[in-house]
């Protein structure tokens, strides 16, 4: 298996609302990535996990909460929100931080 | 802010034709790699090139790296239609004595290739 799966493929949340993002890969990689897409925009990088600890946070709001429960699964938990985070987060892993890193089809986040 | 720069921003060609894209960055690397992005779906790596390396080749794909300009090329041959994608260099620097680094990603070029 060398796919990244990302779940839900879309979704809209109120400001209120609390809610999570998922993803799980069965490569055995060792690091995993959350990126933060805007539109026409490069990826920018939030947070890296390695060996399932947090080794990289980009000074991200703490509205934005990730989580490694284990080595194949990396959540992002979203709460109260602002539009402008609306974007396609992305995840990623790769077998080592230096290696090259596959990619999930991202989450279509919109924050009404 | 963002390490790489690409150019061209855009890119129109015909099937058949070779496509070149060109990247610059800042700082020193240890690695500098290349990605595909369709339709604002998931990246797919195409090819990383380590810094001591100056040229790769991929099926169609070459990949040239000058560290003393801090530049890279991608050269896709004979170009596809399906080839029709956003092409984004990133670059990744250890932090020092660590396996650990941030891929960081050029403003990326969006290349058509017309049937």
């Amino acid at each position: 298996d060398t796919e990244v799966t990302q779940t839900p493929k879309h979704l809209v949340m109120g400001m209120t609302n609390k809610k999570s993002l998922k993803c799980e890969q069965h490569m055995g990689h060792r690091a995993m990535y959350w990126y933060k897409q805007k539109a026409k925009k490069p990826p920018e990088l939030m947070f890296v996990y390695s060996y399932e600890k947090l080794s990289i946070n980009e000074s991200v709001p703490s509205r934005f909460s990730p989580e490694c429960p284990n080595s194949s699964l990396l959540n992002l938990h979203l709460h109260a929100l602002q539009p402008e985070d609306s974007a396609l987060y992305l995840c990623a892993s790769s077998q080592k931080n230096r290696d090259e890193q596959f990619f999930g089809p991202g989450t279509r986040l919109t924050v009404l | 802010s963002q390490q790489g720069e690409e150019d061209p921003q855009a890119l129109s060609i015909q099937e058949g034709e070779n496509a070149t894209m060109n990247c610059s960055y800042k700082t020193s690397i240890n690695n500098l790699q290349w990605y595909r992005q369709n339709s604002g779906r998931g990246l797919v790596h195409l090819i990383l090139i380590r810094s001591n390396e100056r040229e790769k080749h991929s099926g169609r794909l070459r990949v040239t790296l000058d560290t003393s300009k801090k530049s890279s090329s991608l050269l896709i041959t004979a170009s596809r239609a399906a080839d029709t994608a956003s092409y984004f260099c990133a670059t990744i620097l250890f932090a020092g004595g660590t396996s650990y680094g941030k891929l960081t990603f050029g403003q990326g070029t969006i290349l058509t290739v017309h049937p």
